[in-house]
């Protein structure tokens, strides 16, 4: 069963172009939603995150929206540079217990130059 | 400099042998965890240790084992169980507190040959 669920699987954008990427989750239990980038051959490293008592958050060019009631959340990178392109997963756990983070399935940014 | 330590980067089995992947850090982290990731498909975890000498099964644990014998290790044992082990494997660690980040390792390709 998939908790979290993120689209799309591939974005190209322009550069100077809004990236946008969607993600919906299940369990209304999840109580924070970060975001990771990944570069080819590397680990992902956090790039963003928020608590559902907030409806946005930016840091820089990244914004993350979110929506309680309709459990979703996305992720926008303002003026992208090539230097964005790589693969980005949402993620959301329970911050009681384990904090075991559920990812999306990813999304392969390219920004064309 | 502080962080998350994979080896090998770059690992070959033959069917039908057990491998083992290293994982240390020296963040005096609390939490660890085993991620497998493929193609299309996120991080699904593995296995994860809140604490020394424990530890519980993830969303995939089948064909794997690990233990955690001391703070900063926590090894993971592919075995021959595994039916389909090809793939990238990433580590991570997170302390206690709650929205505090949840760093990773730069990860082991592991490839069945």
């Amino acid at each position: 069963q998939q908790q979290v669920k993120q689209s799309p699987q591939s974005l190209i954008v322009q550069k100077g172009g809004i990236s946008i990427i969607n993600c919906a989750y299940e369990n209304t239990a999840f109580d924070y939603f970060p975001w990771y980038q990944q570069f080819p051959g590397k680990g992902p490293a956090l790039l963003i995150a928020i608590r559902p008592d907030v409806s946005e958050k930016k840091e820089g060019r990244f914004t993350i929206s979110f929506n309680k009631s309709a459990k979703q959340f996305s992720l926008h990178i303002m003026d992208s540079q090539p230097g964005d392109s790589a693969t980005y997963f949402c993620a959301a756990s329970v911050l009681q217990g384990a904090q075991k983070l559920v990812f999306g399935q990813g999304t392969r940014l390219t920004i064309n130059p | 400099d502080g962080g998350i330590t994979q080896s090998p980067k770059y690992l070959f089995r033959k069917e039908g042998q057990n491998v083992t992947l290293s994982c240390e850090q020296n963040l005096n982290h609390d939490a660890m965890y085993w991620y497998r990731q493929d193609p299309g498909q996120g991080l699904r975890l593995i296995y994860y240790s809140q604490i020394v000498n424990d530890f519980q099964k993830g969303d995939i644990a089948e064909g794997y084992s690990v233990s955690r014998e001391k703070k900063e290790s926590f090894p993971l044992t592919v075995t021959s169980a595994q039916k389909n082990p090809t793939a990238f494997y990433l580590c991570a660690s997170k302390d206690g507190r709650a929205t505090t980040e949840a760093f990773f390792g730069q990860g082991t390709r592991l490839t069945v040959v």
